[in-house]
């Protein structure tokens, strides 16, 4: 079954960047895109950018453009996203999300929650 | 970029009713790029209905999504208690792909 293990929650200071993964299994990793999204506490989701697991191609979003970087690793089958200059309000979960059925997030990570605090 | 609005932010309701959910677009979305998702406390978002009213995988027929241009619906015809959630409408169909701001379903 299709599967995203995402790595665990992690606490950073302000200014400091973060790295988080996306473990897919269960389907052939490079015959999709990938997607990141983000969800403040009380707000709704915000799409970050995606990338194609197949040739690395990427977007992002202008609100994440300059901070944001997506990348992946076709023999672990994995997909990474690093945000760098963190403050605050960047304290969230961060979910990956497969660009599938019908082109809509049809599975999902299970999140990792970011907290930057100092 | 397209601004979802969702109403109403919450809907109290009893087991066995029906809800309906509405999600208006700041602008024309394509039928084919609107999408309906379930939330759970602690969970991630799951993906009930695409292209505004293809139900997903495993969705139970209960579920129902109408809709086009900018005015989209989703509805859910006898609540079940798991189906107390939040429910999100999301276009994809212009980059940056946008989120409504959720409607909550409560029990009532």
């Amino acid at each position: 079954q299709v599967q995203l293990v995402q790595s665990g929650a992690e606490v950073k200071k302000p200014g400091a960047s973060v790295k988080v993964s996306c473990k897919a299994s269960g389907y052939t990793f490079t015959s999709y895109t990938i997607h990141w999204l983000r969800q403040a506490p009380g707000q709704r989701l915000e799409w970050m950018g995606w990338i194609s697991a197949g040739n690395g191609n990427t977007k992002y979003s202008q609100k994440f453009q300059g901070r944001v970087t997506l990348t992946r690793d076709t023999s672990a089958s994995t997909a990474y996203m690093e945000l760098s200059s963190l403050r605050s309000e960047d304290t969230a979960v961060f979910f990956c999300a497969r660009d599938g059925t019908g082109s809509a997030n049809d599975f999902w990570g299970q999140g990792t929650l970011v907290t930057v605090s100092s | 970029e397209i601004v979802l609005t969702q109403s109403p932010g919450t809907l109290s309701l009893s087991p066995g009713e029906r809800a309906t959910l509405s999600c208006r677009a700041s602008q024309s979305v394509s039928s084919s790029y609107l999408a309906w998702y379930q939330q759970k406390p602690g969970q991630a978002p799951r993906l009930l209905i695409y292209a505004a009213s293809s139900r997903a995988t495993g969705i139970p027929d209960r579920f129902s999504g109408s809709g086009s241009g900018t005015d989209f619906t989703l509805t859910i015809s006898r609540l079940e208690p798991e189906d107390f959630a939040v429910y999100y409408c999301q276009q994809y169909d212009t980059a940056p792909r946008t989120f409504g701001q959720g409607t909550k379903v409560e029990i009532k």
